[in-house]
């Protein structure tokens, strides 16, 4: 079994500070999935990264693919409250397909304190 | 489009109840699967389908049962309740188009069961 390891599991940081989260395993991975769940609802894709040292940014959320494709991480510059989720990372092990090739982390809680 | 629909949003069941989760998706997807999310373990597979009349057991399938017969619905039975299937169960479904990762995972909003 592929295992990613996320941390932090928690962090609660004020508005504007910067912060990052890792994804990181033992195991290459074909691609590597960023998700972000808000309370009572289902996980929502933010990005597939899929080149190794790949980076890709969405506004304020920068996320790279390590060179070995074993781990990623999601930097938020100037956090603001509306980033509070749960950030789940997701690993596939075989090109194409659905869910039987995907390995969730655990996630990491994220509080902005206003 | 309503995406990927799942119903009831929440249940309580008696241990050694049955029942049936609903999942619905009206975008043609021809993968979809279930997954149950419980506090410090993440999102585990239980059961997923590649296409109707195609299915197959994931990371925890024990005491449920899938099947697929048509596109659009999957449904998720529990045959006899027990506590340790109390979870947040969602729905998910993504379409191949021969790419070369892994596509978006679509989710639905979730069932949120208690098993007393």
């Amino acid at each position: 079994t592929q295992l990613l390891e996320q941390s932090p599991q928690f962090l609660s940081i004020q508005e504007g500070e910067n912060l990052t989260v890792y994804c990181n395993s033992s195991s290459v991975f074909s691609s590597l999935q960023w998700y972000r769940q808000e309370p009572g609802e289902g996980p929502v894709l933010l990005v597939t990264v899929v080149t190794g040292g790949e980076v890709k940014k969405l506004k304020r959320l920068t996320f790279q693919f390590g060179d070995a494709r074993k781990d990623s991480s999601l930097h938020i510059t100037a956090a603001q409250t509306g980033d509070t989720g749960l950030y789940l990372c997701a690993g596939a092990k075989h090109s194409g397909g659905g869910a039987d090739g995907l390995t969730f982390g655990k996630g990491t809680h994220l509080i902005i304190q206003p | 489009n309503a995406g990927v629909t799942q119903t009831p949003k929440f249940q309580v069941l008696k241990t050694g109840q049955s029942m049936t989760l609903q999942c619905a998706q009206d975008m043609n997807h021809e993968y979809m699967s279930w997954y149950r999310q419980d506090p410090g373990m993440g999102l585990r597979l239980i059961h997923y389908s590649v296409g109707a009349g195609i299915t197959d057991q994931g990371e925890v399938p024990n005491g449920y049962n899938v099947s697929r017969s048509t596109t659009e619905d999957f449904p998720l039975r529990l045959l006899s309740a027990a506590p340790s299937q109390t979870s947040v169960y969602f729905c998910a479904s993504s379409y191949f188009g021969g790419r070369t990762y892994t596509d978006t995972q679509y989710f639905g909003p979730g069932t949120r069961l208690t098993v007393l």
